[in-house]
């Protein structure tokens, strides 16, 4: 079965820092990776996907992430955080298999921005 | 750009009651899905719903839940019975067709039962 696991529930950073939010996922098959945001109060918005092209994915924000097959890893960076991406972060992984082909998502981590 | 609009925003009932949670998916898409999160939990599939018809369900998606597109437009989550762990944003999203396309999810319904 798919899975992510997302390391660290929460991680706070200093404005200008880096952000290195980490997801390994779990597959038997090539995965469809997708980070998403979430704002409080708010839905859910993708930042970016790997579709099996570019291991590099850049999205929006500033964001990017690097697909490692031999580390089964999805880790989202960013060089320098800004005070409004304080949000969840959530990692999602979907199989090509199906019609259904539904996104499973992993527990989230709490990006928290300090001046 | 497109949006998936989800009614209402935050809906409170009382144990017992039947709720209809509303979404209406992207026009050009194919396929429909109900997720739930309950209160700092994870995002959790319930069900998917394809050519007017469900195309997988998880565990949580019991008999207490329905899934409907009545007139082409708009996507329905019905749950009869409300009980107090029914308490969830639900999100609809919707996706284009089958080849690789991004999900598109809506800005949620905050269901509370009391």
């Amino acid at each position: 079965a798919q899975s992510v696991t997302q390391l660290g529930s929460h991680v706070s950073v200093s404005e200008g820092a880096l952000v290195l939010l980490r997801c390994n996922y779990s597959s038997s098959v090539p995965p469809y990776l997708f980070w998403y945001v979430q704002y409080p109060n708010q839905g859910l918005q993708l930042l970016l996907k790997y579709t099996s092209a570019a291991t590099l994915v850049k999205g929006i924000n500033g964001f990017e992430a690097e697909f490692k097959k031999s580390e089964t890893s999805f880790h989202l960076t960013k060089p320098s955080a800004h005070m409004s991406d304080a949000a969840e972060y959530f990692c999602a992984v979907r199989l090509e298999t199906g019609t259904a082909s539904k996104l499973t998502f992993g527990t989230g981590t709490r990006l928290q921005v300090t001046l | 750009e497109p949006e998936v609009t989800q009614t209402p925003s935050h809906q409170v009932t009382q144990m017992g009651q039947e709720v209809i949670l509303r979404c209406v998916p992207i026009s050009n898409h194919l396929y429909f899905y109900w997720y739930r999160q309950i209160l700092g939990q994870k995002v959790e599939f319930l069900v998917s719903f394809y050519n007017n018809e469900i195309s997988e369900k998880s565990e949580i998606f019991d008999d207490q839940f329905s899934v409907e597109r009545p007139d082409g437009s708009n996507f329905t989550l019905k749950i009869r019975s409300t009980k107090l762990e029914d308490s969830a944003m639900y999100f609809c999203a919707s996706r284009k067709d089958r080849e690789f396309s991004g999900y598109t999810f809506g800005s949620g319904t905050r269901l509370t039962v009391v």
